[in-house]
């Protein structure tokens, strides 16, 4: 059973640019939230997609945008780069449908440096 | 790998000891727990969870206590292994799909 898969594994931009990072849910899940960590930090919630749509969003700006596909994989997009936004970018992938409860499951992450 | 938690609050225990981590949550709302472990490199691995209508809940070798009363939250984990070194984050749903992560806590286990 695949676990939650994302590509790249790491990522080098430059300020100004835009990157687009990918997230493969856990097989059976239906929903992919995003988060980045910054270094010595806990995750922060960026955004949730489910059934192609995003149904909650963090303390991100509009630069923060996303996707879901018919098979419940994503992307999260960034624009106009910042330094600032060098961070492990997290997917974790969940169950939401029939379910009160929908446990979080963590890829690796894609480690982006902006230079 | 890169590091977890440079600058993170430090709990150091032998080899063999019970371990016991703490934290601290926010919205007196909130109904449902996570502990992760995030060891170097990777992402958080889910340990255990617990809702709010309980108090303690059991697995292999970790227990998850909760305190409504002063919004406390803590994991114990069993005969700590070499292995269980990593950072430990708690996490609380608010509302009905975000998570509040804590600010981390790294274990360091002492041979």
């Amino acid at each position: 059973d695949a676990g939650v898969t994302q590509s790249p594994t790491h990522l080098i931009k430059t300020r100004g640019q835009q990157v687009t990072l990918r997230c493969s849910p856990k097989s059976g899940h239906d929903t992919v939230s995003w988060y980045q960590q910054a270094l010595g930090q806990g995750p922060q919630f960026i955004f949730q997609y489910y059934e192609e749509e995003e149904r909650q969003r963090g303390n991100f700006p509009d630069r923060f945008s996303g996707h879901q596909f018919p098979n419940y994989s994503s992307e999260l997009n960034v624009n106009a780069l910042l330094l600032g936004d060098s961070a492990l970018y997290l997917c974790a992938s969940s169950l939401s449908s029939g379910r009160a409860i929908d446990t979080q499951y963590f890829g690796p992450g894609t480690r982006l440096t902006v230079l | 790998g890169e590091s977890v938690g440079l600058h993170l609050p430090t709990l150091s225990v032998q080899e063999g000891d019970n371990s016991i981590i703490n934290c601290a949550y926010s919205n007196s709302a909130s109904d449902y727990f996570i502990w992760y472990k995030q060891e170097s490199g990777k992402g958080p691995q889910f340990i255990i969870d617990i809702r709010s209508n309980m108090d303690k809940r059991q697995g292999q070798r970790v227990t998850v206590l909760l305190n409504k009363t002063v919004k406390h939250l803590s994991l114990q984990i069993a005969a700590t292994q070499p292995g269980d070194s990593a950072v430990y984050f708690c996490a609380e749903r608010v509302g009905t799909y975000k998570y509040i992560f804590g600010t981390g806590t790294r274990l360091k286990v002492l041979a």
